[in-house]
Parts: structure tokens; C-alpha cells; sequence
């Protein structure tokens, strides 16, 4: 079946550091590829998606790109902030099937 | 506009209780969603309606009835929960097919609750 494996957690750095939260899937159709954010007492939000391979998802700074050869969809920031303090999911989405996450990473940004 | 709104914010209910959460969208989405999230787990799906009928119930015990009563409404009730049921619970929907999101699933705020 469908899997997503994220970066253990949490992550701590430093305001104005690059970040990576590495994510590979495993699937056995051409998924969608998702990240979702969670801050501190709220809901899941749509971070930003791919469908497809070499697509690029970006928002708020944050990017990611569908590499369909390594089965990854890694999220990188060039330069975060305290606000960007969250839990981050990695999630797929095969056609008719489910959404699976990935563990989610606790990412904590210190100023 | 990308909104799922979920009533109330905070629920706090006793074993012999009943209770409903309420989940509205208006993107005419014909998709919905429970799950159900522990603390610092990804969330875990409960009930699906596709174009307002049932379409998967993960085994979720019958103490959770889910009611769909139109397309944009969703409704989870409650009855003789156990503390462990205690978690957050979200609503979430998405088109289905014919546009360009996708199979996008869009999450509302979520609705805390307690089981004492």
C-alpha cells in the first residue's frame, strides 16, 4: 500500500536558517503529493501541492519539488521565521484512494 | 475561498452525553471528510460521503454516527463516548474530479473535544 516517510522530529533552528524536512513515498500509482501545516491549536492548512512529476509547489516561502526518481517531495525554506513554528505533514494522494500522512515534523524556530 | 468551518471549537461532554459537531463548506465540494487526531499523530480517517451518501467508514465504533444532510453540511453525533475518544476531531472536503484542484483536501479548524 501507499507510505510516506517524513523527517523525525522535532527540528530546532535558528531564525533566518535554511530548512529542509526531507519526505519520500511510496505508491502505486502516479500521486498527488501534499504539504500540510499545522500551528500550535489549530487545524491542518494546504501548504502547498504537486501533481505531478517535476512540478514545483510553492507558498508563503516554502517550496517543494516531485521527484518522481527518488520518490521524494522534500520542503525547503531559504530563510525562516519565528512564525514559521508548526507541525509539517507530508501527505499522498492516489487516485480514488485515501490520503496518507507521514508523521509529521515539529519544527521550532528560536530567534 | 478555501473554507471549512467546524462548530463548536471546543466540546467538553460526559460518558452519557449526546452531542453533535457541526461542519459546514460552500465550494461545492461533493466530498467530505471526518478524522480524528491525536495529540502529535497525523490524522486518522473516520467516515468519507461522496455526493452526500456514505462511502467509507474506516470501522469506527457506533458510539460516532456520522449524518450528511445536504451537500455542503456534515454532521458528526455523539453517544456514550469513553475518554480515550477524546481528541481532535476535523472535517475536511474536496471536489471530485472535473476540476482543477484535484483530489485536494481542504481541513477546517477542528473541533476539540473532552470525554470526562
Amino acid at each position: 500500500g501507499d507510505s510516506v516517510t517524513q523527517m523525525e522530529g522535532p527540528v530546532t533552528l535558528s531564525e533566518e536558517a535554511f530548512l529542509t524536512i526531507n519526505c519520500t513515498y511510496t505508491a502505486t500509482g502516479y500521486p498527488s503529493l501534499f504539504w500540510y501545516v499545522q500551528y500550535p491549536g489549530e487545524g491542518l492548512q494546504l501548504l502547498l501541492k504537486a501533481t505531478k512529476a517535476d512540478d514545483k509547489g510553492s507558498n508563503k516561502g516554502f517550496e517543494a519539488t516531485y521527484r518522481k526518481e527518488t520518490t521524494s517531495f522534500h520542503l525547503e525554506k531559504g530563510s525562516v521565521q519565528v512564525s514559521d513554528s508548526a507541525v509539517y505533514f507530508c501527505a499522498l494522494s492516489d487516485p480514488g484512494e485515501k490520503l496518507t500522512f507521514g508523521t509529521g515534523t515539529r519544527l521550532t524556530i528560536i530567534p | 475561498d478555501t473554507e471549512v468551518t467546524q462548530t463548536p471549537k471546543h466540546l467538553v461532554m460526559g460518558m452519557t452525553n449526546k452531542k453533535s459537531l457541526k461542519c459546514e463548506q460552500h465550494m461545492g465540494h461533493r466530498a467530505m471528510y471526518w478524522y480524528k487526531q491525536k495529540a502529535k499523530k497525523p490524522p486518522e480517517l473516520m467516515f468519507v460521503y461522496s455526493y452526500e451518501k456514505l462511502s467509507i467508514n474506516e470501522s469506527v465504533p457506533s458510539r460516532f454516527s456520522p449524518e450528511c444532510p445536504n451537500s455542503s453540511l456534515l454532521n458528526l453525533h455523539l453517544h456514550a463516548l469513553q475518554p480515550e475518544d477524546s481528541a481532535l476531531y476535523l472535517c475536511a472536503s474536496s471536489p471530485l474530479g472535473g476540476d482543477n484542484s484535484g483530489n485536494t483536501i481542504y481541513f477546517g479548524e477542528g473541533s476539540w473535544l473532552t470525554v470526562v
